[in-house]
């Protein structure tokens, strides 16, 4: 089945600890994403690629670094420099069409906790 | 800045009742995209709709229904015959276009409104 894998699905890690959040999809799409979710908050945008080896700040890009390899593959790494990294986080690809990209589709989220 | 605004947090109905949910954004795009996810317990947003900026026609798919307004700038969504499956979070969110296409630079999300369908 074609979809967008997260692991794990829970992590803890100890504070002043760097974190790399798996993100692999199977769909073939071309740009990829990840969120920050906050209790009772919507979805905030941290990076986001739109093709291999190229990727962008989003609105809350401090404290965290991606990669971008493989076009399979966007791992989210939570540094030190994250002052508030407990959170839930969302990956998410969408296929380019054209000129255009379609709708954005998400995978079943990490939930990090910093002890 | 775009931004979206779902006012209502939480909305508790019982089943059976027609309940609709309000999204109201900003652009200073004249293009730009609308979408509707939901996010049940397990977390997992899922797709619902995409609409963009010049398709201002009524959609229904079943007992959902979504009424575009660009001259209030709103994006309702209207759940017909509630059922307890429909309780989750509905989140809207919206992509200013540009040259990349809609969805390109990542969604501007709403804060989510909460909906409880009480058997």
């Amino acid at each position: 089945d074609g979809g967008i894998t997260q692991s794990p699905k829970y992590l803890f890690r100890k504070e002043g600890q760097n974190v790399t959040l798996s993100c692999e999809q199977n769909l073939n799409h071309d740009a990829m994403y990840w969120y920050r979710q906050d209790p009772g908050q919507g979805l905030r945008l941290i990076y986001y690629s739109q093709i291999v080896n190229d990727f962008q700040k989003g609105d809350i890009a401090e404290g965290y670094s991606v990669s971008r390899e493989k076009k399979e593959s966007f791992p989210l790494t939570v540094t030190s420099a994250q002052k508030n990294p407990t959170a839930f986080y969302l990956c998410a690809s969408s296929k380019r069409s054209g000129g255009y990209y379609n709708e954005q589709f998400f995978g079943p989220g990490t939930r990090l906790t910093v002890l | 800045a775009q931004k979206v605004t779902q006012a209502q947090t939480e909305i508790s109905v019982v089943e059976k009742e027609d309940v609709t949910l309000d999204c109201v954004y900003e652009t200073r795009d004249t293009t730009y995209y609308l979408f509707w996810y939901k996010q049940p317990p397990s977390g997992e947003l899922v797709f619902l709709i995409r609409r963009n900026s010049f398709d201002e026609q009524n959609e229904i798919s079943g007992r959902y229904s979504w009424n575009f307004q660009k001259s209030t700038s709103s994006f309702n969504f209207t759940i017909t015959a509630s059922q307890v499956v429909d309780s989750a979070v509905y989140f809207c969110a919206l992509s200013e276009a540009s040259y990349s296409g809609g969805g390109a630079d990542g969604l501007t999300f709403g804060k989510g409104t909460h909906l409880i369908i009480q058997p």
